[in-house]
This record gives structure tokens, sequence and C-alpha cells, in this order.
């Protein structure tokens, strides 16, 4: 069956450290993976999206990157944290029978 | 660009139906989708619909989409206290299979 792992699940990071937060799905190849951000009282915004290994778009401009070295392997990153990275972070897979979610990382920058 | 537009608050008492409104500007859509989010949790999927049909019907659950306004609505039956949740809605297509989310509407049940 497929699942879709996500961790931490809360990490409180200080201002200007770094981050890295993984996803990881099992029991199907070459997925569709997604990063959303979940910002308080926001909807759903999504970051990143990948449709193979190393092929990385950005939805938009942030402080933010990620990375794809594995099939089944999704990160996302930052060099130095800003306040305004604080939210809750879902990865995502998806392919042709619709998307999983993981149970997201709420990260809360200090 | 793809954009999906949700009211941001709905209160109703128990027992009462509820009815969320949603509406997206991409005609290119495949299939729109719901989505419950409870405190503190992930999403999970409620119910979906293909964009060649009109009404699905799951349980307490009736979906209806007007794809020549882009208006897509979740009509919940007989809301009980449980269904308390934001509700989103989304949609996807295309080479990439994106899924747009709207902005929520935080559905409050009274008792």
């Amino acid at each position: 069956s497929q699942t879709i792992h996500q961790w931490p699940a809360t990490l409180v990071q200080p201002v200007g450290s770094p981050l890295s937060l993984e996803c990881t799905v099992e029991g199907t190849s070459n997925p569709n993976l997604y990063w959303y951000r979940q910002a308080a009282g926001r909807g759903l915004q999504l970051l990143f999206y990948s449709v193979g290994i190393g092929q990385i778009s950005s939805e938009v401009p942030q402080n933010l990157s990620a990375s794809r070295p594995q099939d089944r392997q999704f990160i996302l990153s930052s060099k130095k944290l800003l306040l305004s990275d604080s939210g809750f972070y879902l990865c995502a897979w998806s392919d042709n029978y619709g998307y999983t979610f993981g149970s997201g990382t709420r990260l809360t920058v200090v | 660009g793809e954009d999906v537009e949700q009211s941001l608050f709905l209160s109703v008492r128990e027992g009462d139906s509820s009815v969320i409104n949603c509406t997206y500007t991409d005609s290119s859509s495949t299939y729109l989708y719901w989505y419950k989010q409870e405190p503190g949790a992930g999403l999970q999927l409620l119910t979906y619909i293909f964009s060649n049909m009109d009404m699905k019907q799951d349980q307490r659950l009736t979906v209806l989409l007007n794809k020549k306004d882009k208006h897509l609505s979740l009509r919940i039956a007989d809301t009980q206290t449980g269904d308390s949740a934001i509700y989103f809605c989304a949609e996807s297509g295309g080479a990439t299979n994106k899924l747009i989310f709207g902005t929520g509407t935080l559905l409050a049940v009274q008792p």
C-alpha cells in the first residue's frame, strides 16, 4: 500500500538557523511530489512541486528551497529561517489515482 | 493563473444543512476536491468530482459543480458538531497535476 512519511511532527527553531524537513513515499514509483505551507489562519499555498528526480519547480519566491535526491524523497530546506517561515508544512504526492498528504510538520520560528 | 476562492466562515445549527461554496478560474481543471482539516490535524479527502459531472452524492455529502460558472459547492446534510472544521476546495489538472487550494471555510456547528 502507498504511504507517505513526513517528519518531524513539530519543530521550534530560532531565527537564522537552518531547516531540513524530509518526506518519503512508499508503494509507488515516479510520483509527483509537492510541498505546501499553511500559515496561521490562512489557506494552503503550494511552495514546490517535482515531477521527477532533480526536477523542482518553485511556485512562489521565498526563503526556502526543495530537493529531490531520490525518486521517493522530497526535502524542504532553508539556510537561514525567518519568522515568516512559521507555519504548517504538508508534503503530498499524486499519481493518476489522486493525492495523498503527509501528516504535516508544524514549524515555529522564534 | 489559477485562483480558488471561498468564503471564510459559516455557522450553522446542529441538524441543519451546511452549504460551502467555492469558485475557481482554471477552465482546464480535471478534478475538483473537498478536503476537511480538523484543528491541529492534516488534510482528509472528503470527496471529489470529475469535471464532466454535475453532481456527486456520498452519504451526507453532496457536491454540485456548475462548470459554466466555475462554481463548486459542498452540502452537508444533518450537520453534526463533529463536522466543525476547515473545509478546503481544490482543483487540479494539466501535465503537472498541481493541486491548487482555496482559502478554506471555517464551519462552526452550534449545538
